[in-house]
């Protein structure tokens, strides 16, 4: 199982808003909601942002928002911050392993 | 206050075995599905094993065979039994847990364990 195909980089200005894309195939992004968002600071371990493809766990602020269409999912952070300056993976479910589960290459944001 | 807290990494030589363990807590592990993510120094997240409350576990095709994840009510800790080490096991691990209401995320990690396979 590949992993899912994510920008290497994306940038922003504070303040703007950016979209990191998350693209996959019929097997797991494109044929199930079950597509999360992780954001990982250097040396820190991963944080949830997004679960079921829009879904924020509690804590997470609403600058973050997921969406998807077709195979590709996308996460959307608005109004810009530097404390979103991080890595940021994609998830899904994929129906190809018995392990169900699939990362994204990762993105680096830079504000 | 859920928190996990894994232990057991360390240098270890190829063909070599470790042992890994996470404590919880704030939670009882066997309600969650808990899962070991590892990330290789510069690299991605990879997923390496996880374990359902019923107790069905996976691995990824990398480690399969060679690394058994487990679980210990009465310590309410997982633990993932690494075998035959290969340099390409040389991560950091994180124990993560699986959130309520959905199957396929998690919502708490620990801080991670670094798995280094040198001789």
């Amino acid at each position: 199982q590949s992993a899912l195909t994510q920008p290497a980089s994306v940038s922003g200005s504070p303040g703007q808003s950016i979209t990191i894309s998350c693209t996959g195939s019929s097997s797991d992004v494109g044929g199930y909601n079950y597509v999360s968002w992780y954001q990982q600071h250097p040396n820190k371990a991963p944080k949830l942002l997004i679960y079921d493809v829009n879904n924020r766990p509690s804590g997470v602020s609403n600058r973050f928002s997921g969406s998807k269409s077709g195979n590709t999912a996308s996460l959307t952070i608005s109004g810009l911050q530097a404390e979103d300056e991080a890595d940021y993976y994609c998830s899904s479910y994929t129906a190809s392993t018995a392990l169900s589960f699939v990362f994204g290459t990762g993105t680096k944001v830079t504000v | 206050e859920v928190q996990l807290v894994e232990t057991g990494g360390g240098l270890i030589q190829p063909g070599g075995t470790l042992r890994l363990s996470c404590a919880a807590s704030g939670f009882t592990v066997n309600i969650n599905y808990m899962s070991w993510v590892r990330q290789a120094p510069g690299k991605g997240l990879e997923l390496v094993s996880v374990m359902y409350s019923g107790g069905s576990a996976y691995y990824a095709d990398s480690v399969k065979g060679r690394f058994t994840i487990s679980r210990d009510n009465s310590k309410n800790t997982v633990s993932l039994q690494m075998n035959s080490l290969r340099a390409e096991d040389t991560a950091i691990y994180f124990c993560a847990r699986g959130i309520a209401g959905s199957d396929y995320a998690f919502d708490y990690w620990g801080q991670g364990t670094l798995v280094t396979v040198s001789s």
